[in-house]
């Protein structure tokens, strides 16, 4: 089992619409959860960090569920601009230090 | 937001020979960074950690004596693909963390001919 896991997409809404990733996580140290934005042919941008208790930003919220072991970003009223590959990171302990482990990442493709 | 840089931004090399590239933390300290490989489509792959001082951790299935790592200072990390071949041909992406926070350098385009 991957130490990080996204389903590999593409996801191809319309404007306006409502998408959800999710993402799963095997180790259950990890302590710290994030979003990245990767376009293509650049390196990842932050889009946002994941808290226990969810948090909001504009038009996307992230939520983790560490019962389940799972994080999750949902975008509302989805742009062009929103279209990229959406990457989970996952830092979790690693022989006395940590490590960012990325997911497969999810491609977005929204539609005009 | 912390800027992490990364040069050459793109190299040609012939098979065979070796390819240094540096990762810079240009305005904070850094004494951990690490070091990603990207296939195309495919996503980061933790290649190894770079410990200021010490000796990097690579993960598994990564060759240390292939991919060599330095961290001298608190704003330098360099990994030298010695003798490379074009299977080596990746986009190789640097990245230090700040305040908890992880910032990415643009990366390194490598071609092996």
């Amino acid at each position: 089992r991957k130490e990080v896991e996204q389903d590999p997409g593409p996801f191809n809404v319309p404007e306006g619409a409502t998408v959800a990733f999710n993402c799963t996580y095997s180790n259950s140290a990890s302590q710290s959860f994030f979003w990245y934005r990767q376009d293509c042919r650049k390196e990842p941008k932050l889009l946002m960090s994941v808290y226990s208790s969810g948090n909001e930003d504009g038009r996307f919220t992230a939520q983790l569920n560490r019962a389940s072991q799972y994080i999750s970003l949902l975008i509302r009223d989805s742009k062009l601009s929103d279209s990229a590959t959406y990457l989970c990171v996952v830092n979790m302990p690693a022989s006395g230090t940590y490590k960012y482990i990325f997911g497969t990442g999810t491609r977005l493709k929204v539609l005009a | 937001g912390a800027v992490v840089s990364q040069h050459p931004s793109r190299v040609i090399c012939k098979s065979g020979t070796s390819v240094k590239i540096e990762c810079r933390s240009l305005d904070f300290q850094a004494t951990t960074m690490f070091w990603y490989r990207q296939f195309p489509k495919q996503s980061l792959m933790l290649m190894a950690t770079s410990n200021e001082g010490s000796k990097a951790t690579y993960e598994q299935g990564v060759e240390k004596d292939k991919f060599l790592i330095n961290h001298a200072s608190l704003t330098l990390s360099t990994l030298t693909v010695t003798s490379a071949h074009p299977e080596d041909s990746s986009f190789y992406i640097c990245s230090a963390i700040d305040a908890y926070e992880q910032y990415f350098g643009p990366g390194t385009r490598l071609t092996v001919t």
